[in-house]
């Protein structure tokens, strides 16, 4: 099975801070990488899909890279109801589907 | 616009089967265009895939689970069941059904989740 690791696993920062967070895969899952946005208590939501595709109705502040085994999510300018946990998901080698242990963003 | 609840006991005593169900509305669960998921998270922790199913009752489960879980489908209820079988505290978790879709595997409809504990 693909392994998906993140970092940071949590990170603190500001409203209007630019913020990236990282998500390697154990070997190369092309472009089929994933991004969903958890809110406490709440079912996660799809972000961006295929490495770099941003979801309909996502803010445009948040972008996606990356190919192969590196990839990065950036929130261009954090905004206060960004302040959630991100999930990768790799769609490569499916099944299993796996995601990755997540990175926390909460307020400094 | 398809919504999904699960629905199903929020406690349930170890060596039992979790028993859960998940309804879907807004759309034909016999679609071309989805599997059918659970997935669950632990309290504090990431998100697992247990398995999907697709209209057809044709099956994927997570190997780390393939022994103790079952996943059905009843078309003429638009529903979808999850066993899974001599449940321990570490299967405490909310319970997460989804869709699935057929040709990327990407998830755009989520249930709320519900929380089962495993406690006697």
């Amino acid at each position: 099975d693909i392994q998906m690791t993140q970092s940071p696993s949590s990170l603190s920062a500001s409203v209007g801070d630019r913020v990236t967070i990282t998500c390697r895969a154990s070997q190369s899952i092309s472009s089929y990488l994933n991004w969903y946005q958890q809110k406490p208590g709440k079912a996660p939501k799809l972000l961006i899909y295929a490495a770099s595709s941003l979801q309909s109705g996502v803010p445009s502040r948040f972008s996606g890279s990356g190919s192969g085994t590196d990839f990065t999510l950036t929130i261009s300018s954090l905004q206060p109801e960004d302040f959630a946990t991100y999930y990768c998901q790799q769609t490569y080698s499916t099944p299993p589907l796996t995601f990755g242990p997540g990175t926390k963003v909460d307020i400094k | 616009q398809l919504q999904l609840q699960e629905s199903g006991p929020g406690l349930v005593k170890p060596s039992e089967t979790l028993s859960l169900t998940c309804t879907v509305s807004g759309g034909s669960i016999s679609s071309t265009s989805y599997y059918w998921g659970w997935i669950r998270q632990p309290p504090g922790k990431g998100l697992e895939w247990i398995g999907s199913i697709y209209y057809s009752g044709s099956t994927y489960y997570n190997p780390s689970l393939k022994s103790r879980v079952t996943i059905s489908i009843d078309t003429s209820k638009n529903q979808f069941s999850l066993k899974l079988s001599s449940v321990t505290a570490a299967d405490t978790a909310v319970y997460y059904c989804a869709t699935i879709r057929y040709f990327d595997w990407l998830s755009h409809y989520w249930g709320q989740g519900t929380l089962v504990t495993v406690s006697s």
